[in-house]
């Protein structure tokens, strides 16, 4: 079964400081890996995906984000953070099986950003 | 623009009562899904939809029903047999079987009364 594990609940970084959000997962072939933003009170926006190939992909909004096939990680990054980074991001883990995609999500990390 | 409509935004249910969730999306895709959010669980797959007049249960399908009578809209039932409905819905969509990743709706945030 697939599985995914952002094992920070809440991160706090100051405005202009790196980011680095964790993200492990568990799946029986090679993964396609997203992350998502939330806001509050909204639906999740795509942030950037792997399918495969270059291992450090480029998203929205400055993030990117390098798949480890090693670690099982597929960690996203942001050099500087902005007031608006702050959010709800998500991890997930998924492939296309006999023509249905179906993915699995983290529980989710939030971040909040300090002046 | 295409996208996902989820309506309405804020909903309020009494005991007992079926409330239906509504979905529409006009991006031409052929897989919809229904997605609850409670804090700190992320997102639990309750339906999911490949085609039209088929679907099937994802993990947490107790207490939910849906339809799926036309391509552009996949409605949920919420069933007085659900006994904690309390909840912030989402309904996603992909093209299908492509590996794109999921669009999603704004939500629709249910309470009980």
């Amino acid at each position: 079964a697939q599985s995914v594990t952002q094992p920070d609940i809440h991160i706090t970084v100051s405005e202009g400081a790196s980011l680095e959000l964790r993200c492990n997962y568990s799946y029986g072939a090679t993964p396609y890996l997203f992350w998502y933003v939330q806001s509050p009170g909204q639906g999740l926006q795509l942030l950037l995906k792997y399918f495969s190939g270059d291992t450090l992909v480029q998203g929205i909004k400055g993030f990117e984000a390098e798949f480890k096939r090693s670690q099982s990680s597929f960690n996203l990054r942001k050099p500087s953070v902005h007031w608006s980074d702050a959010a709800e991001y998500f991890c997930a883990v998924g492939g296309v099986n006999f023509g249905n995609e179906k993915l699995t999500f983290g529980t989710g990390t939030r971040l909040t950003i300090i002046p | 623009d295409g996208g996902i409509t989820q309506s309405p935004k804020y909903l309020f249910r009494k005991e007992g009562q079926n409330v239906t969730l509504s979905c529409e999306q006009n991006l031409n895709h052929d897989a919809m899904y229904w997605y609850r959010q409670d804090p700190g669980q992320g997102l639990r797959l309750i339906y999911y939809s490949q085609i039209v007049n088929d679907f099937q249960k994802g993990d947490i399908a107790e207490g939910y029903s849906v339809s799926r009578e036309k391509k552009e809209s996949f409605p949920l039932t919420v069933t007085s047999a659900q006994k904690n409905p309390t909840a912030f819905y989402l309904c996603a969509s992909t093209p299908g079987g492509r590996g794109g990743g999921y669009t999603f709706g704004s939500g629709t945030r249910l309470t009980v009364v």
